[in-house]
């Protein structure tokens, strides 16, 4: 049981340059979510997914789109990266429901030189 | 203001103390409140959850919501080296999306 996987681990981008992270989860849960952490700011939702076939805006979605392509995978991409995205960028899913807990994955460290 | 607040820390003390971890929120819509903890270059997990206020105990730990005040603190008992790491709030509309705090990073020494 893998639980929330994401790739890749750790990126280098170039301003400018775009990519795409990717999220599965094999637990069957509903929502999906991305979150950056950055020293002294917490995690900060980007973006989540309550079902598949939605997408909702976080606290800091600028920069950022997100695909729910289907229900196991949500992937976050940067169409255009900047030093400012520099960050640990977490993928968590979560079934709905009273008392649900959220898993995360190992993150992806992402530097924009 | 940011939604929740959080004493970033970093907070350290001797094995053996009682440790207080505390955060603020300001959205009444606020139902769940959860605590996480995160190991060093690792992902969070699930610690604690409450639901609305109260006491939550779980062995060395506890989970207290006043949610008049809009105050949820997490106390650990007989604290060990094995429990430094980064403790982080979070809170949860009607089952929607999560808000963190910043994280109170603690270290036991022993």
């Amino acid at each position: 049981n893998a639980g929330v996987t994401q790739t890749p681990k750790f990126q280098v981008l170039k301003t400018g340059q775009s990519m795409t992270l990717q999220c599965a989860q094999d637990m069957n849960h509903n929502s999906m979510y991305w979150y950056r952490q950055d020293p002294g700011m917490g995690l900060r939702l980007i973006y989540y997914s309550a079902s598949e076939g939605t997408t909702d805006k976080g606290e800091v979605p600028n920069g950022y789109n997100v695909s729910r392509l289907n229900k196991r995978e949500f992937s976050l991409r940067l169409e255009s990266a900047a030093p400012s995205q520099t960050s640990v960028y977490f993928c968590a899913s979560r079934l709905q429901g009273l008392g649900t807990e959220a898993f995360f994955g190992q993150g992806t460290r992402l530097t924009v030189v | 203001q940011k939604e929740v607040e959080q004493d970033p820390g970093p907070l350290s003390v001797p094995e053996g103390a009682i440790v207080s971890l505390n955060c603020t929120y300001s959205n009444s819509a606020f139902q769940y409140f959860m605590w996480y903890r995160q190991y060093s270059r690792k992902g969070p997990e699930l610690l604690m959850y409450t639901y609305s206020s109260g006491n939550k105990e779980d062995g060395r730990f506890t989970a207290q919501v006043d949610k008049s005040s809009k105050y949820i603190s997490l106390f650990i008992r007989d604290s060990q080296p094995s429990d430094s790491a980064t403790y982080l709030c979070a809170m949860s509309p009607f089952n929607n999306d999560m808000r963190f705090g910043a994280g109170t990073r603690l270290t036991v020494k022993p």
